[in-house]
């Protein structure tokens, strides 16, 4: 079983609706929680973090956390064709330099 | 503010042979690390580096080496190039955490692309 496991997608949206993309992880002791952007042929940038269960909101970004379920999810809201890019979900366990990345969920939105 | 820099940008290289993937950080932060990424595996972390001078191995070690004799540089070298190495390789870096929680941003170089033919 992976440590992260990821829809690779791709997921296709149209322009202004929303995009969820969902993760879940294995280690239960993972402790916060991020999504990174990449676009192709670039490097990952941190869009997101979240550390307790619920909801976090940050402009059109929404992060979900059920720690119980062992499952985050990213929403975005209003979705842009600039949205489109491959989303990486990378749960923290205690140890900080356990970071494990999902593969990623690749987002096309189409105008 | 150069942030986290890589090079070379792009490579290629032959089977047996050495090569080294530079990576240079401006921010003093601590830690350091490796990644590779290939397509359907993700980023898969080679090596890390909490300060100078203590490394520790990461998921995919085997056929890589690297030295961290200063805060600011963590060289990643090949030692006998394989063709499953052709890979996209990111150098990473982060502060100390100031608590359990927080300051756990990673922040990624630009990459580098390595062709093993």
């Amino acid at each position: 079983q992976k440590e992260v496991e990821q829809n690779s997608g791709p997921l296709s949206v149209p322009e202004g609706a929303i995009a969820s993309l969902n993760c879940t992880y294995s280690d239960r002791g993972s402790q916060s929680f991020f999504w990174y952007r990449q676009y192709s042929g670039k490097s990952p940038e941190l869009i997101m973090s979240i550390y307790s269960n619920g909801d976090k909101e940050d402009g059109r970004f929404t992060a979900q956390l059920n720690k119980a379920s062992q499952y985050v999810s990213l929403l975005i809201r209003d979705s842009q064709p600039s949205d489109s890019a491959t989303y990486l979900c990378a749960p923290r366990g205690y140890n900080f330099n356990k970071f494990y990345f999902g593969s990623g969920t690749k987002l096309n939105v189409k105008p | 503010d150069a942030g986290i820099t890589q090079s070379p940008r792009y490579k290629i290289t032959e089977t047996g042979r050495q090569v080294t993937l530079m990576c240079h950080q401006t921010w003093s932060h601590s830690y350091m690390f490796w990644y590779r990424q290939d397509l359907g595996h993700g980023l898969r972390l080679i090596y890390y580096s909490a300060a100078a001078d203590i490394t520790d191995k990461g998921e995919v070690p085997d056929g890589y080496v690297v030295s961290r004799s200063k805060t600011e540089n963590f060289p990643l070298t090949l030692e006998s190039a394989t063709r499953s190495q052709t890979s996209v390789y990111f150098c990473a870096s982060r502060g100390v955490p100031k608590d359990n929680l927080s300051g756990n941003t990673i922040y990624f170089g630009e990459g580098s692309w390595l062709t093993v033919v």
